[in-house]
C-alpha cells in the first residue's frame, strides 16, 4: 500500500525559531517521487519541491532545507529563522511507479508562527 | 501569468441538486487531475485525464461523480444529487508531461469550495 503520514496535526513556534516538519512514506516500489506542497489560508498548493526516490542528497533552498532518508522511510522539512509569511498546511505528498502520476497527500501539519 | 484557474470559486448546493465545477489547465498541460480535500485533510485523487482520454477514474467516490475533457483542455467535474458528504474543496491540477515519471510538476488551481445544505 502506497501511505504518507504526517503526524504533527499542528505546531507552534515563535518567529525566528527553526522547525522541522515530520513526513514517513510507505511504497514497496523502487522509483518514486516524494514532494512538499505550502497551502496558505488562500488554498492553493504551492509547490516547494520533488524529490525521486534515487538521489538521497539533501536540499537547501535559502531558509527551507529537506532530509530524505530512504532508511528511515522519511523525508521531513526544516524552516529555520522562521517567520510570519510561513505561516500556512504543509502537506507532504508521494507519486510511485505504478500511479498515472496522482499524487498521495499526507494529512498535512498546520504551522503558525507568531510573531 | 496563465495558472489553472477554476470556476466557481464557491458553490452552495441544496442537497439532491447537480452542481458542475469548471477546471481550465495551462495551456498545453496534457495531464489533467481532479482532487477532493475535505475539512482539515490532505487532496485525494479522484480522477485522471491524458489529453481527452479519461485513463484513471478510481477516486471518484461514487457513480453520482462524473467527469470530463471533452476536447482536452477545459475538464469539468458534475456531482448529481448532490449529498452533504460531497462538501470539500474540489482541487484541478494540470502537468506538462503524459503518464509517467519524470519531472512533470502538477499545478494546482485555486480549488472550488462546495457546500452542500
Amino acid at each position: 500500500a502506497q501511505k504518507v503520514t504526517q503526524a504533527q496535526t499542528e505546531i507552534s513556534v515563535v518567529e525566528k525559531e527553526d522547525v522541522t516538519l515530520d513526513c514517513v512514506y510507505e511504497t514497496r516500489d523502487t522509483t518514486y517521487y516524494l514532494f512538499w506542497y505550502k497551502q496558505p489560508p488562500s488554498g492553493e498548493l504551492v509547490f516547494l519541491i520533488r524529490r525521486n526516490s534515487f538521489d538521497e542528497q539533501n536540499e537547501i533552498s535559502g531558509r527551507y532545507s529537506w532530509n530524505f532518508q530512504k532508511s528511515t522511510s522519511s523525508f521531513n522539512f526544516t524552516i529555520t529563522a522562521s517567520q510570519v509569511v510561513d505561516s500556512a498546511v504543509y502537506f507532504c505528498a508521494l507519486r510511485y511507479g505504478g500511479s498515472q502520476g496522482n499524487l498521495i497527500f499526507g494529512k498535512g501539519t498546520k504551522l503558525s508562527v507568531k510573531p | 501569468g496563465a495558472g489553472v484557474s477554476q470556476s466557481p470559486r464557491y458553490k452552495v448546493a441544496k442537497r439532491g441538486q447537480d452542481v458542475a465545477l469548471r477546471c481550465d489547465p495551462i495551456s498545453g498541460h496534457v495531464s489533467l487531475f481532479w482532487y477532493q480535500q475535505a475539512l482539515g485533510q490532505g487532496p485525494e485523487f479522484l480522477t485522471y485525464f491524458q489529453n481527452e482520454a479519461q485513463l484513471d477514474k478510481s477516486g471518484l467516490p461514487s457513480d453520482r461523480f462524473f467527469a470530463e475533457r471533452p476536447e482536452g483542455s477545459v475538464s469539468t467535474l458534475k456531482i448529481q444529487r448532490t449529498q452533504q458528504e460531497d462538501s470539500a474543496v474540489y482541487l484541478c491540477a494540470s502537468s506538462l508531461a503524459s503518464k509517467g515519471l519524470g519531472p512533470n510538476e502538477q499545478f494546482f488551481g485555486p480549488g472550488t469550495r462546495l457546500t452542500v445544505l
